[in-house]
Parts: structure tokens; C-alpha cells; sequence
């Protein structure tokens, strides 16, 4: 009874052809994130969203955007992948947005860039 | 600019001993701390948690304590066991915001 499914598991584009990663819950949580994880490096919050209130990290890079169309499923886009974009792409969950409310992670999407 | 820093990559342990996973912070203003335990092929998953208002938080197992003046967190495990073997990565959080995560310190304990 998996609550925070991604697909696919492993992902592999080649440099510059957009790719599309998928991310879906059971949870009915309002609150859904995109974290990047590099190879022995922490990982980093790309964007989430609040029910259908967008939020971007000020650091990511305008390369990376992310859909929500509804409450269960939540998409990042790489529109043109670099060889830097290689990682493992983390989705997490919770109820609220506050910390103390725990987020729930997918086994994540490891994406390699040839 | 790592404001959350595990600085021990790996940490073995002998079942039955005590886990000590240490996490320093930079940044003063943070006043909620998490860990997350990750095993391979799974995503990280809830742990522990405590609230800078608090020094020591206690679940089964599972301690951790907060120094709020050396900005140090720490993770104890007593007993260890086998099935503790996996990746524990300390967050933190200012003000109910995003959270900011270590690199992750990678846990053995043999039997």
C-alpha cells in the first residue's frame, strides 16, 4: 500500500530532450514537494506546492518547472537537461506546510543524462 | 552554503552499543529539527523530531538532543540493532518553513 508513488524509477534522457517525472499519492495531502538529491549530497528543495499555490525556491534554475493538476498527482518538468541535471529526484508529501507535520517521500527517480 | 552539515559520512557500530549521529547548524535562527532514516531503494522517512525550545527528545530507542549555544544535534540509538543499518539525515527548519537537510551519515550495525 504504497502512499507516494513515482514513476519511473530510473529515467534516462538524453542532453537537452525534455524529460517528465511523475509523482502521485494516496494521502490526499495538500501539500506536495520536488526535492533534487546529488550523488553524497543533501537534498534540496526545488519547489512545492500548497493545494494549487505554486512555490519556487529562488535558487532553482528556470530549466525545471512543475505541474499539479490535481490533489493526487504532481509533475516535474526538465525542459532541456544538462549532464548537472543527473540525480535522484525525491517527491515528498505532508498535510500542512509547516514542518511539524511530516512529510511523507517516494522512493524517488533516479535520472541519468547521457 | 551548507547550513546543515553531517560531517561524518559513515558511522559502524556493534549491535547492542550506542549510535551517536552528530549534525552542526550555521544558521541561529533555526528552531525545529528533524531526522530522517533512509534504507536503500526506499524514500527517507520520519524518525524523530524536536523543537529548539526543548534539549532531548525521547521516542523507544531513538534520543536526540539539541545544544542550541554549540548549534549541535545529535541522534543516539541504545541498543543498536541490525535492522538501524541505513542513511539518517538531519533537517532543520526557521520559523515553520522549508527544510534544509544534511548531506546524510550512513549507519552499519553489525552483528
Amino acid at each position: 500500500d504504497a502512499m507516494v508513488i513515482q514513476n519511473p524509477r530510473y529515467q534516462v534522457t538524453q542532453f537537452g530532450k525534455p524529460v517528465t517525472l511523475s509523482c502521485s499519492q494516496t494521502l490526499n495531502h495538500n501539500v506536495m514537494y520536488w526535492y533534487q538529491q546529488k550523488s553524497s549530497q543533501a537534498p534540496k528543495l526545488l519547489f512545492h506546492y500548497y493545494d494549487k499555490d505554486f512555490n519556487n525556491e529562488a535558487d532553482t534554475p528556470d530549466n525545471f518547472q512543475s505541474r499539479r493538476p490535481n490533489t493526487s498527482f504532481c509533475f516535474l518538468d526538465i525542459r532541456s537537461p544538462g549532464l548537472g541535471d543527473a540525480a535522484m529526484y525525491l517527491c515528498a508529501t505532508s498535510r500542512d506546510a509547516r514542518p511539524r507535520y511530516e512529510q511523507y517521500f517516494g522512493p524517488g527517480t533516479r535520472l541519468t543524462v547521457t | 552554503d551548507q547550513q546543515v552539515k553531517q560531517n561524518s559520512p559513515s558511522l559502524s557500530v556493534q549491535e547492542g552499543r550506542i549510535s551517536i549521529l552528530n549534525c552542526d547548524y550555521t544558521n541561529s535562527m533555526f528552531d525545529y529539527f528533524l531526522w530522517y532514516k533512509k534504507y536503500p531503494a526506499e524514500g527517507p522517512t520520519f524518525l524523530i523530531s524536536i523543537s529548539s525550545i526543548k534539549d532531548k527528545n525521547e521516542d523507544g530507542r531513538f534520543t536526540v538532543f539539541l545544544n542550541k549555544s554549540a548549534k549541535h544535534l545529535s541522534l543516539h540509538i541504545v541498543p543498536s540493532q541490525p535492522g538501524d543499518s541505513a542513511v539518517y539525515f538531519c533537517a532543520a527548519s526557521v520559523d515553520g518553513n522549508k527544510l534544509v537537510f544534511g548531506a546524510g551519515t550512513i549507519l552499519r550495525v553489525k552483528s
